[in-house]
């Protein structure tokens, strides 16, 4: 069983569309993440959530917007997509409350932007 | 910005340890050394972390220097599957999963 998965795998889309990325966690975990990896590598957190609520939000702009529906379930929705969004998003969770505890990565959602 | 810094690319024939370097000179004293790896088109993976002393686990160990300004993580059989992207990352343990990678080191196991 996948422990976290997301959809969809592969997004293409044009400029100025809404899109969202789904995730999802069966470990049991209290904490997800999402992480984006632009086309330089570099992996950058964007959110966290813990039980549902927001505890990380870096300097991202307010189009995008993550949605916990419960702590199982870390969406992220995209307002007026940029070419600059285009990049690969990762998921994550950990079990607790925000610690050392290792991160478990889904294996991401490509966006390009056209 | 990464406080870590490590070689660009390493190779290791396949079966040999591989060792990866990793210096962090401005590590303070509650930040541990976290590993992860990023195979191709995969997330990364937890390996290993460790604060002050060696650490082992399945897949690697980790050895800390005395002054811990600087560590490596062995691979002690590498398989071509170790094919991967290797981040070195010093966090504080309570950093909420906020890791801040950096450029890492991509090892290249060759048969």
């Amino acid at each position: 069983d996948t422990a976290v998965s997301q959809t969809p795998k592969y997004l293409v889309t044009q400029m100025g569309n809404d899109k969202s990325i789904k995730c999802e966690q069966n470990l049991g975990h209290d904490t997800m993440y999402w992480y984006k990896q632009d086309s330089k590598k570099f992996l950058k957190i964007m959110f966290s959530y813990n039980n549902k609520e927001l505890i990380i939000n870096e300097t991202v702009p307010n189009r995008f917007s993550p949605k916990s529906p419960d702590k199982a379930h870390l969406n992220l929705h995209i307002n007026s997509l940029e070419l600059g969004d285009s990049a690969v998003y990762f998921c994550a969770s950990s079990p607790g409350t925000p610690g050392g505890s290792p991160l478990h990565f889904g294996n991401g959602t490509r966006l390009t932007v056209t | 910005d990464a406080k870590t810094t490590q070689p660009p690319s390493m190779d290791c024939a396949e079966g040999r340890a591989a060792n990866l370097p990793c210096n962090h000179s401005t590590i303070s004293g509650n930040e541990y050394v976290y590993w992860y790896r990023q195979i191709h088109s995969q997330g990364p993976q937890y390996i290993i972390h460790g604060l002050k002393n060696n650490e082992t686990n399945e897949m690697a160990s980790l050895i800390i220097t005395e002054d811990r300004k600087s560590s490596t993580l062995i691979l002690p059989h590498a398989t071509l599957r170790d094919t991967a992207v290797y981040y070195c990352i010093a966090q504080i343990y309570n950093q909420g999963g906020k890791l801040i990678f950096g450029q890492g080191t991509e090892l290249s196991v060759k048969p």
